[in-house]
């Protein structure tokens, strides 16, 4: 079965850290870039960041930077979130999901920016 | 505040159609694909249409998407009372180098 099952999330005090995981089945794995995606209660959806195929692009929104890292194990079929310094404003659902890429005439691998596949979602909130 | 710009709540009867728009910029909308996403309660996101106009396997023909310049238009035809979701359009921003979504549109279907 094709899919993302996002775990790690849970209660956190603001300043805290917190460890996101995303396992993938039913595709190949390394075939895709993967994302980090949140949605604030009640609010609309937030990229976070994203990791190449192999893991050597990686891209991250500017509320994050220098405070999450993105990972992934192509031999573990997964993908990871590490977040550190966490504020309030971090609370959210955290969802994983897929991007396809495209191999132009040169052999160059780029992303295209849709997200084909999503995974449930996992709770974060930072609170005291 | 998003980058891409919807209307916050849009409304048709069953049976009718309904247009919801996605405003941006040069270096969001108008160089880079867009994608649409439909997220019914208390569930993730879906994708219904990329590359401004296809759509992948499963998603009815109902669901259409068109591009000009730096706005996109989502339309759904056929109204049903299951399409009532978060509709969400997203592309790459050039300038920003980032993923941006617009604030969503809430669909009631009267």
């Amino acid at each position: 079965q094709v899919q993302l099952v996002e775990s790690g999330g849970g209660l956190v005090k603001p300043g805290g850290s917190l460890r996101l995981s995303c396992g993938a089945s039913g595709f190949t794995f390394d075939d895709y870039y993967m994302n980090w995606i949140r949605q604030a209660p009640g609010k609309g959806l937030e990229w976070i960041s994203c990791i190449g195929s192999s893991g050597h692009a990686i891209y991250y929104t500017d509320s994050v930077r220098g405070r999450f890292t993105i990972s992934r194990d192509n031999a573990r079929n997964s993908l990871s979130l590490q977040m550190n310094s966490l504020i309030a404003e971090d609370t959210a659902v955290y969802y994983c999901a897929r991007n396809p890429v495209r191999i132009t005439s040169l052999g160059l691998v780029n992303p295209i920016w849709n997200f084909d596949l999503w995974g449930r979602g996992t709770r974060v909130t930072v609170s005291s | 505040q998003s980058v891409l710009t919807q209307p916050p709540s849009v409304s048709a009867a069953s049976g009718q159609k309904v247009t919801i728009s996605c405003s941006g910029s040069s270096s969001s909308i108008g160089n880079n694909y867009v994608s649409w996403y439909q997220q019914l309660p208390g569930t993730a996101p879906k994708l219904l249409i990329y590359d401004n106009n296809k759509r992948p396997s499963g998603i009815p023909a109902r669901f259409s998407g068109s591009k000009s310049g730096t706005s996109a238009t989502l339309a759904i035809t056929a109204l049903q009372t299951g399409d009532e979701a978060d509709y969400y359009c997203g592309t790459w921003d050039s300038s920003l180098r980032v993923v941006v979504f617009g604030g969503g549109s809430k669909l009631t279907v009267l």
